[in-house]
This record gives structure tokens, sequence and C-alpha cells, in this order.
């Protein structure tokens, strides 16, 4: 069945440092494919989203470009701040149910 | 416009009890999920609704029931309250394919 696979965590950078997140998935079809993210005590919030090949997601400096070649969607920022500590989740859609498939999630820590 | 609006936000049962998890959304959303969330797991889903009168069992449906007799309400029913079923449990809608879903803020369930 259709899978994602996240790197793992934590993550620890200095503020203003360059992200990069791994992300690679699986899938029969075309899926849709997305970068949430979930603040301590919080629910999910959709951060990113791509549904074609090629296609790039953006959203508060966050970036993630969906590569079908090498069935990747890394998300990546220029330079954190420690706001952005948080679990970051990809995620895909499958077909017609949408159905979303997670990653294990990845948690990133922006120290000052 | 209130989202999705998940009760309780934090539930005791003891083993062997009954309850309904709650979720209600008011952006006129046809699809609907209940996700559980386990440490080191990422999200695991339950059961979806693709509509009114329509649901699906998801990756772990054994010991929940849903129904979906309005659009906006989708509940959880736990029939038998196992230790196992300690978590997190999120409620999440989607406009439309592809379009990603939004989620409630959690109910946080412990079973003893």
């Amino acid at each position: 069945g259709d899978s994602v696979t996240q790197m793992e965590g934590p993550v620890t950078l200095s503020e203003e440092a360059f992200l990069t997140i791994n992300c690679t998935y699986t899938a029969t079809g075309y899926p849709s494919l997305f970068w949430y993210v979930q603040y301590p005590g919080e629910g999910l919030q959709l951060l990113l989203k791509a549904t074609k090949a090629d296609d790039k997601g953006s959203n508060k400096g966050f970036e993630a470009t969906y590569r079908k070649e090498t069935t990747s969607f890394h998300l990546e920022k220029g330079s954190v701040q420690v706001s952005d500590s948080a679990v970051y989740f990809c995620a895909l859609s499958e077909g017609n149910t949408d159905k979303l498939i997670f990653g294990t999630g990845t948690r990133l820590q922006v120290f000052p | 416009n209130a989202g999705v609006t998940q009760t309780p936000k934090f539930q005791v049962l003891k083993t062997g009890q009954s309850m309904t998890l709650q979720c209600a959304q008011d952006m006129n959303h046809e699809y609907m999920s209940w996700y559980r969330q386990d440490p080191g797991m990422g999200l695991r889903l339950i059961h979806y609704s693709v509509g009114a009168g329509i649901t699906d069992q998801g990756e772990v449906p054994n010991g929940y029931n849903v129904s979906r007799s309005t659009t906006e309400d989708f509940p959880l029913r736990l029939l038998s309250a196992a230790p196992s079923q300690t978590s997190v449990y999120f409620c999440a809608s989607s406009l439309s394919r592809g379009s990603g879903y939004t989620f409630g803020s959690g109910t946080r369930l412990t079973v003893v």
C-alpha cells in the first residue's frame, strides 16, 4: 500500500539556519502531497501542499517541490526562527477516497 | 466559522466502558476522518467518510464505530474501552479531494 517515510528527529538548529526535512513516498497512483505542522498541545495545521508533479508548495517561508522522479517532497526553509519549533508531518492523499497517510513526524527544535 | 470542533478535550475511562467522541464541522466539507496519534507512530486512520451516509474503515478500525447521518457530524464510538485505546484522537474534514484537511484540536483519552 501507499506509504510515507520521513527523516527521524529531532532536528536541532540555531536560529537563522537552513532547514531541510526529507520526505519520500510510495504510491500506486498520483497522490497529492502535504506538509502539516503541529505545535505543542495543538492539532495539526496544513502548512503547504502540491497536487501534481513539479508543483511547488510554499507558505510562511517554507517550500517543498513534488518530485515524481525521486518520489520526494522535501521541506525547506532558508532561515528558521525559534517560533518554527514544532513537529512536522509529511502526508499523501490517496485517490478517490482522499485518505491521508502520514509519516511518523519530525520534531524541529530551534535555539536562539 | 468554528472549523472542526471536538468534544470532550480530555476523558478518562475505565476498561470496558463505552463512550462517544464528538466531531462537528461548519464548513460544509464532504470528507471527514478520524485519526489516532501515538508516540513514534504518527497519525493512523481509524475511519473515514466521503459524504453523509457513507463510511469506511481505515488502518486501525477495530474497537471503534462511526456513522455519518449529516454532513456536519461524524461521531466516533468506542464500544468497550481498552488500555490500548489510550491515545490522542483527531477529527479532520476536507472540502474536496486534494484540498487538504482541517483538523480539530483533539481529544486526549486515557483508559485505565
